[in-house]
């Protein structure tokens, strides 16, 4: 089973500033990462795919990159809609699919 | 646009079998495949397995022994079943569709939830 390893598990941000969220898996994924965004009481919602491909109506604020191992979602210019929990996903090797624990990211 | 509707009982006793069925509607569930994933506090999103478009199923191993994914086209539903539940089965259970990528599948749309807890 491959580990899914987030960092950090809270992040505190401004309003308009920019967050940077990291994932790692214990071994390569290829390109086979997704991250999903979390509100409380809601599913999960598809932001990128691919580790880099925005899922439909997703805003070009949201950007994923990297490969292998090690993965990165970047949120440009924080809005009040974006604080949440951001999970990373691999779907590379499976079963089972695996998730992240997750990186909250919350208002300073 | 693909809706799923997750529905069964809340309230599950140890050592009985946990039910649920979703619902889906905006596409059938004779194409793509159609996952359970649940969300507990201590283990956070755990995949538990999908159906695809043979009805073959494909499961987590660590809940295999005691797992059954099913679907009824006719209904256009797909079904959980987890037998010998324990405490540690208490979670919200999502289910999804997983669209195909390649050889691979991306899970994109997922129901509401439904939370069910496992207590006497």
């Amino acid at each position: 089973e491959i580990e899914m390893t987030q960092s950090p598990a809270a992040l505190s941000v401004s309003p308009g500033e920019g967050a940077t969220l990291s994932c790692r898996a214990s071994q390569s994924v290829a390109s086979n990462l997704a991250w999903y965004q979390q509100k409380p009481g809601q599913a999960p919602r598809l932001l990128i795919w691919g580790a880099s491909t925005r899922a439909t109506g997703i805003p070009a604020r949201f950007s994923g990159s990297g490969s292998g191992t090690e993965f990165t979602l970047t949120i440009s210019s924080l809005q009040s809609e974006d604080f949440a929990v951001y999970y990373c996903q691999q779907y590379n090797s499976w079963p089972p699919k695996t998730f992240g624990q997750g990186t909250k990211v919350e208002i300073k | 646009q693909v809706q799923l509707q997750e529905s069964g009982p809340g309230l599950v006793k140890p050592s009985e079998t946990l039910s649920l069925t979703c619902t889906v509607s905006g596409g059938s569930i004779s194409g793509d495949y159609w996952s359970w994933i649940r969300q507990s506090p201590g283990k956070g999103l755990e995949w538990i397995g999908h159906i695809y478009n043979n009805g073959g199923t494909t499961y987590n191993p660590s809940l295999k022994s005691r797992l059954t994914i099913s679907r009824d086209t006719s209904k256009n539903q797909i079904s959980l079943r987890l037998r010998s539940v324990t405490a540690a089965d208490t979670a919200v259970y999502y289910c999804a569709r997983e669209r195909p990528e390649r050889w691979l599948q991306i899970i994109d749309y997922w129901g509401q939830g439904t939370l069910v807890t496992v207590s006497s």
